[in-house]
């Protein structure tokens, strides 16, 4: 199955600071990548659509100018948690479909603000 | 939009059969989807139903019947290392949604010995 590499795993940042989590595809191009958060317990809620070579799209509530999405090559998609607070504590996890069918997804970011 | 819901928790014992259930409101879907998520990894994908009917793959089988907006995923042979969460997920019909998925709520499954 195709391959999708996330990094950081974890990281901790301090209050106010700016945190960046690469998703990238490695045996595949992907047009599209997705970005989910996942509260402990709960279930993954998309955040956005990362399209290459064009903007975003944010799904309702999602607040584009806190979590910044790049994504300028075919196998690159990067999110920015701008101006973290305690609150964005929570695991992030890109994904794509490069078939339409199955979803293949990194391995996720626990990001900890303290 | 999409709404799809599932039991928050199921436990049952090593060598049995759970049936988890995932009854869905949705304006039209390409096909219904089953992960599996163990606590802190990564969803993996186990089962894809794009038409009616049973889809089998090992221990894991999914269902899904259009015409009674629901589906379910049969876990069988329980073993110890299936205890995890175990998510339904659609991908709308609208073309510009591109081939995003929703989830259900999740269930989490609790195999004891």
């Amino acid at each position: 199955g195709a391959v999708v590499s996330q990094h950081p795993s974890w990281v901790i940042c301090k209050s106010g600071t700016s945190v960046k989590i690469e998703c990238r595809s490695l045996d595949f191009q992907a047009t599209t990548m997705f970005w989910y958060r996942q509260f402990p317990k709960q279930s993954l809620m998309l955040m956005a659509t990362s399209n290459e070579g064009s903007k975003a799209t944010y799904e309702q509530g999602v607040e584009k100018d806190k979590f910044l999405i790049n994504h300028a090559s075919l196998t690159l998609s990067t999110l920015t948690v701008t101006s973290a607070h305690p609150e964005d504590s929570s695991f992030y996890i890109c994904s794509a479909r490069p078939m339409n069918t199955e979803a293949f997804f990194g391995q996720g970011t626990r990001l900890t603000v303290v | 939009g999409q709404s799809l819901e599932q039991p928050s928790e199921v436990t049952a014992v090593e060598g049995a059969i759970v049936q988890i259930n995932c009854t869905y409101q949705t304006s039209g879907f390409y096909g219904l989807s089953w992960y599996q998520q163990h606590d802190g990894g990564a969803p993996t994908f186990l089962s894809y139903n794009a038409l009616d009917g049973l889809e089998e793959t090992g221990r894991f089988s999914s269902f899904l019947s259009r015409s009674d907006s629901y589906g379910y995923l049969l876990l069988q042979e329980l073993q110890m290392k299936d205890s995890a969460s175990y998510f339904c997920a659609v991908s709308p019909l609208i073309k510009a949604a591109g081939n995003k998925l929703t989830f259900g709520g999740g269930t989490r499954v609790l195999v004891k010995p």
